[in-house]
């Protein structure tokens, strides 16, 4: 049972636009969501976080919304750059616990 | 400042054999946290540590995993007898008491 699910496993965009990476969740208890970018042979590195009781994050080029009703949560990278090129992953952590739980990923190239 | 620092990166072995990993999470952070992230999947938790604490091994294999935080410092993950399916990454990550979680690089474990 994945609790958060990101289904995206690809995506493709050319340099200069937006990105746009998707996940939804569907444990009702989490309250604090995470995007980690990772590169090959490197460990997760934080981007962003938003808590449950703010619907948009934004730090610079990145901007993370989350609409709870829907329980999904998404990342705006604008523009796109060539070094964005990863993998990203989504989490999230509540109901009293600091256990973070991952999507399985999307892997982001863009395109020069 | 030093992030988490894992070791080592790579580790070959025959199944049936031991291994250990070690890591020194960034100082002052009393939540480390032991992921192993599978190809083509996000980390998975198999233990999270409150100083020297293990407050959540739900998802450790007890049969053949152990792991032990001495003065709620650094960290060593053992797994003895090694499976096949042991084969993963193997990353540590910790946190001050209400921050984001950084990772460190990884173990990468093979299995053979």
């Amino acid at each position: 049972d994945q609790q958060v699910k990101q289904n995206s496993p690809s995506l493709s965009v050319q340099e200069g636009r937006i990105s746009i990476l998707n996940c939804d969740y569907t444990n009702s208890m989490f309250d604090y969501f995470l995007w980690y970018k990772k590169y090959p042979a490197e460990g997760p590195t934080f981007l962003i976080s938003i808590s449950s009781i703010k619907d948009k994050n934004e730090d610079g080029r990145f901007t993370v919304f989350l609409n709870k009703s829907a329980k999904h949560l998404s990342l705006h990278i604008v523009p796109s750059q060539p070094g964005d090129s990863a993998v990203y992953f989504c989490a999230a952590s509540g109901g009293g616990s600091e256990k973070l739980v991952f999507g399985k990923g999307t892997k982001l190239t863009v395109n020069p | 400042e030093a992030g988490v620092v894992q070791s080592p990166r790579y580790k070959i072995i025959e199944k049936k054999q031991p291994v250990a990993f070690w890591c020194n999470p960034i100082s002052g952070h009393n939540t480390l946290y032991w992921y192993r992230q599978n190809l083509g999947q996000g980390p998975e938790l198999l233990i999270r540590y409150e100083n020297e604490e293990a407050v959540d091994d739900s998802q450790l294999p007890k049969d053949r995993f152990s792991a032990e935080r001495l003065k709620g410092v650094d960290s060593t993950l053992k797994i003895q007898p090694a499976e096949l399916g042991d084969s993963a990454v193997y990353l540590c990550a910790s946190s001050s008491r209400l921050g984001e979680a950084f990772f460190g690089q990884g173990t990468r474990l093979t299995v053979v």
